[in-house]
């Protein structure tokens, strides 16, 4: 069975600076994605990126950037250049290709300090 | 537009009580779920239909009644309610399953007394 671990369950960061939000991995499969969801207080769980498997190459998506190292089945995601809004619950999510269930790992509440 | 809704946003009600939460997505995704969300965050899958048939049900009390009418459209019924019911139920939808990402709805937050 495939499991999600965020071993992170609060962090902080100041305002502009960089935080990186840990995810762990584990599954048998060699075809699936990675995803990392946020959900601010308002409780809408958002997108904010998504990696596939058989890329090497690290997904980003303007301040924010993984690194998928597939051997280690570890995805962490960095947040640049830190905002007020960013302050929410940060998901890291796994779906295995072909499959429709998709696991959530326990989350972490990441609080951005002016 | 809103793209999944889900009604009521709140509900709140009494143990023993039925109740149902509405979901309806403009996407024209095949696929929709029912998560729940409990008091620690934590969100787990309740059921998945695809193109209005049943493909995940975890292991969920059967006092809870999922109904597809149509693939745009997934309810959720809720029969006898539980104090251990009380959570945040999030709708999703997606094209298809593994690849695709899912887009949630605002979530209903139920509260049983």
């Amino acid at each position: 069975a495939q499991t999600v671990t965020q071993s992170q369950p609060e962090m902080s960061v100041q305002e502009a600076e960089t935080v990186t939000l840990s995810c762990t991995y584990d599954t048998s499969e060699s075809n699936y994605y990675l995803f990392w969801y946020k959900q601010p207080p308002s409780r809408q769980m958002i997108l904010v990126i998504r990696q596939e498997a058989y890329k090497q190459q690290n997904a980003t998506e303007n301040r924010f950037s993984v690194n998928f190292q597939k051997a280690a089945k570890s995805f962490s995601l960095k947040i640049s250049d830190s905002q007020l809004g960013d302050t929410a619950m940060y998901f890291c999510a796994f779906s295995a290709s072909g499959t429709y269930k998709y696991i959530f790992g326990t989350g972490t509440r990441l609080k951005v300090l002016a | 537009d809103t793209a999944v809704s889900q009604t009521p946003k709140y509900l709140v009600t009494q143990m023993g009580n039925d109740k149902s939460i509405k979901c309806e997505q403009n996407l024209g995704h095949d696929t929709m779920y029912w998560y729940k969300q409990d008091s620690k965050k934590f969100l787990k899958i309740m059921f998945s239909y695809n193109n209005k048939e049943l493909i995940i049900n975890e292991t969920v009390p059967n006092r809870f009644s999922p109904k597809s009418p149509d693939k745009a459209h997934l309810n959720l019924h809720i029969n006898s309610l539980e104090l251990g019911d009380s959570a945040v139920y999030f709708c999703a939808s997606s094209p298809r399953g593994g690849a695709n990402v899912l887009t949630f709805g605002a979530g209903s937050r139920l509260t049983v007394l």
